[in-house]
């Protein structure tokens, strides 16, 4: 199945700092998924986005739901070691079924 | 909120195995997916089912069978395990309104 675009690949970065990451597609989504993956476990979900241009929060963490409804924006602020693992989009498509991002990898160094 | 359970975190089987993953949703969610996730393959869809005793192939059914009963329940059979089916298996339901997918803890198989 089709994957969607996902950058960046990976991230090292100082805790404290803010994180950004995006999905980009080559199809119209109606909905953006973000998940977080820690090592040996299932993916959680974070935030659900519904509208294009949509922006929601979920503590520290923001998305946004492109304007073109082609791409969406993951901002984490003020990183903290939990927030150690692998973050990824998810959309679904006509079909039922779910297009996902291939993952960014967060390291936070303490 | 939703509770996908996997029945088992770590399983360790034999080549030529039969094995049985199950999988439950306690939210009479219609839609049920089993994926593997392999390291720089993402997620790969094996199977997923729409309404009870309903299966559709997802990109990767080779090798594997599903079975739903009972609403609440979807079980992935591998009907003779081979050691290119260690993999970490994720089962996840579908809030139909909401359109929110959510997963189980995930059971890594490893096949010998």
């Amino acid at each position: 199945g089709q994957q969607l675009n996902q950058s960046p690949q990976s991230m090292f970065i100082q805790e404290g700092e803010d994180v950004s990451m995006n999905c980009t597609s080559s199809s119209i989504f109606n909905t953006w998924l973000w998940y977080k993956q820690e090592p040996g476990e299932g993916p959680v979900l974070l935030i659900a986005l519904y509208k294009a241009g949509e922006l929601t929060s979920n503590g520290r963490l923001t998305a946004q739901f492109g304007i073109t409804r082609k791409d969406s924006f993951l901002n984490i602020s003020a990183s903290i070691p939990s927030d150690v693992g692998i973050y990824f989009c998810a959309g679904p498509n006509t079909g039922n079924q779910f297009y996902f991002g291939t993952g960014t990898s967060l390291t936070v160094i303490p | 909120d939703v509770k996908v359970t996997q029945s088992s975190r770590y399983l360790v089987k034999r080549t030529g195995e039969k094995v049985f993953l199950e999988c439950v949703q306690d939210m009479d969610h219609e839609n049920m997916f089993w994926y593997r996730q392999d390291p720089g393959l993402g997620l790969r869809l094996i199977y997923f089912s729409y309404d009870v005793k309903m299966k559709e192939k997802g990109d990767i059914p080779e090798g594997y069978s599903v079975s739903r009963e009972k609403k609440e329940r979807f079980s992935l059979i591998l009907e003779s395990a081979s050691t290119n089916q260690t993999s970490m298996y994720l089962c996840a339901s579908r809030e139909h309104s909401t359109g929110r997918l959510s997963f189980g803890s995930g059971t890594r198989l490893t096949v010998v």
